[in-house]
């Protein structure tokens, strides 16, 4: 148990929905990170918070978007969902998250399934 | 061009035998940290052993090792004395500097097989 807790575990929805998946990070961890899991893109980051504010951002689509909270919880919001939208999504969460040698610790993921 | 190669897509290998799971990077810069995760089956995804390029020692954890040739940009992953539980996908992964922070990126991974 990496101590990154992510809800729901599964998600079933049809296209055009909005969802939200949830993550609270390890206990004393500043930043969270968002990944997307799918079998023909790998793994891809999304983007990260760090202590409320955004710090990096990645592949992220434009109807998606992200905050962290001041309980350093982060949710993931996804909008007009499309067939390929569908995947694993991960929250990860680290200590700093402005350094080289910062550890990643993954969340048992949000399988994402769009009909 | 790939940022992270991992040119075995699967390896199989016999119980309590080592194996070597190979991992490139590309990178220009001189400062970067590289990282293998472990994903079993039931998806999770977890921490393995994490290199800096400043290191002159190979990090070890446990049974595993981290093979790392930094001329060659090179990150093998090695599992000493293979067990049925390490069957799972292998991923490596590389932080490095971006435009105002840092970017962590994985390659596509290696699904070991352990064989009894």
């Amino acid at each position: 148990d990496s101590g990154v807790t992510q809800t729901p575990k599964h998600l079933i929805t049809a296209t055009g929905q909005r969802v939200t998946l949830r993550c609270s990070p390890r206990s004393g961890d500043l930043s969270v990170y968002w990944y997307q899991q799918s079998l023909d893109q790998g793994l891809q980051f999304l983007i990260q918070y760090y202590n409320g504010e955004e710090r990096a951002k990645g592949n992220i689509l434009e109807r998606f978007s992200a905050q962290q909270f001041p309980d350093l919880h982060s949710e993931l919001n996804l909008s007009s969902l499309e067939l390929g939208d569908s995947a694993l999504y991960f929250c990860a969460s680290s200590s700093a998250g402005a350094d080289i040698t910062d550890t990643q610790y993954f969340g048992p993921g949000t399988r994402l399934t769009v009909l | 061009a790939q940022k992270i190669t991992q040119t075995q897509p699967g390896m199989f290998v016999q119980e309590k035998e080592a194996v070597t799971l190979d991992c490139t990077y590309d990178t220009s810069d001189q400062s970067y940290g590289l990282f293998w995760y472990k994903q079993p089956s039931s998806g999770e995804m977890i921490f393995l052993i994490y290199q800096g390029s400043y290191d002159e020692q190979n990090a070890t954890e446990g049974r595993y090792s981290l093979n790392f040739q930094k001329a060659r940009k090179s990150a093998n992953l090695v599992i000493s004395a293979s067990q049925l539980g390490d069957s799972a996908m292998y991923f490596c992964a590389m932080r490095e500097a971006d435009t105002g922070g840092f970017k962590t990126i994985f390659g596509a991974g290696t699904r070991l097989f352990v064989k009894a």
